[in-house]
């Protein structure tokens, strides 16, 4: 199995607080993303890298934002959270090019209240 | 930007039987890739198959097929003799050669094999 660690699992959270989710690889891929997955509508790009210091925007990036400040580590940063983000995060990592398959990690179920 | 649509949410089949899933996509790249994940319920995200679109031949993997329609831009996963295990969502999925470098995931199919 790839070497990828989502942290935490799972975690519930009030409206109006910050979190932050970490996804930690030991495979030295370039690139990660942050995918949230809900019914109905498959995985959803938040935020992806392309290397460090280095990050763009996907599809649902409002009221998220990310940091990598090392090749191993991906945070994702939820200022004030929301119970619109209420879902279950996935961090994927990949060593880039096209052909080259997506490693998932376990997923988070975070739920806002 | 692309798109990838699935329009079976459910499906159902008998054990040992042969079911297909269908998946449409749009893209004005020349060369991507395309992709089917599966996801059981332990939410763990597998990959089944890949193609590569400058491949006319149709990728197999033992019990998994696809049937690739570049021109009518149709990507479907055939599951052949269909086992218990193969119970989960099913998630067609994008990725062009150039420009951004990320999967684009349809909405999913959950498929349900009944003994």
């Amino acid at each position: 199995d790839a070497g990828i660690t989502q942290s935490p699992r799972h975690k519930v959270t009030e409206t109006g607080t910050p979190v932050t989710l970490r996804c930690h690889q030991t495979e030295n891929h370039r690139y990660m993303y942050w995918y949230r997955q809900d019914p109905g509508h498959g995985l959803r790009l938040i935020h992806y890298s392309y290397g460090v210091k280095d990050t763009d925007k996907g599809e649902v990036s409002d009221g998220y934002s990310v940091s990598r400040s090392k090749t191993e580590d991906f945070l994702l940063t939820l200022e004030s959270a929301t119970s619109s983000q209420t879902s279950v995060y996935f961090c994927a990592i990949s060593a880039g090019g096209g052909n080259t398959e997506a490693f998932f990690g376990q997923g988070t179920r975070l739920t806002v209240v | 930007a692309q798109t990838v649509t699935q329009s079976q949410p459910e499906m159902s089949v008998q054990e040992a039987e042969t079911v297909t899933l269908s998946c449409t996509y749009d893209t004005s790249e020349s060369n991507y890739y395309l992709f089917w994940y599966k996801q059981p319920p332990s939410r763990q995200m597998i990959l089944v198959i890949r193609q590569e679109a400058y491949k006319q031949q149709n990728a197999t993997e033992n019990r998994f097929s696809v049937n690739f329609q570049k021109a009518a831009k149709s990507f479907s996963l055939k599951i052949s003799d269909s086992q218990l295990g193969d119970t989960a969502m099913y998630f067609c999925a994008f990725i062009a050669d150039t420009g951004r470098r990320a999967l684009t995931f349809g909405s999913g199919t959950r498929l349900q094999v009944q003994p």
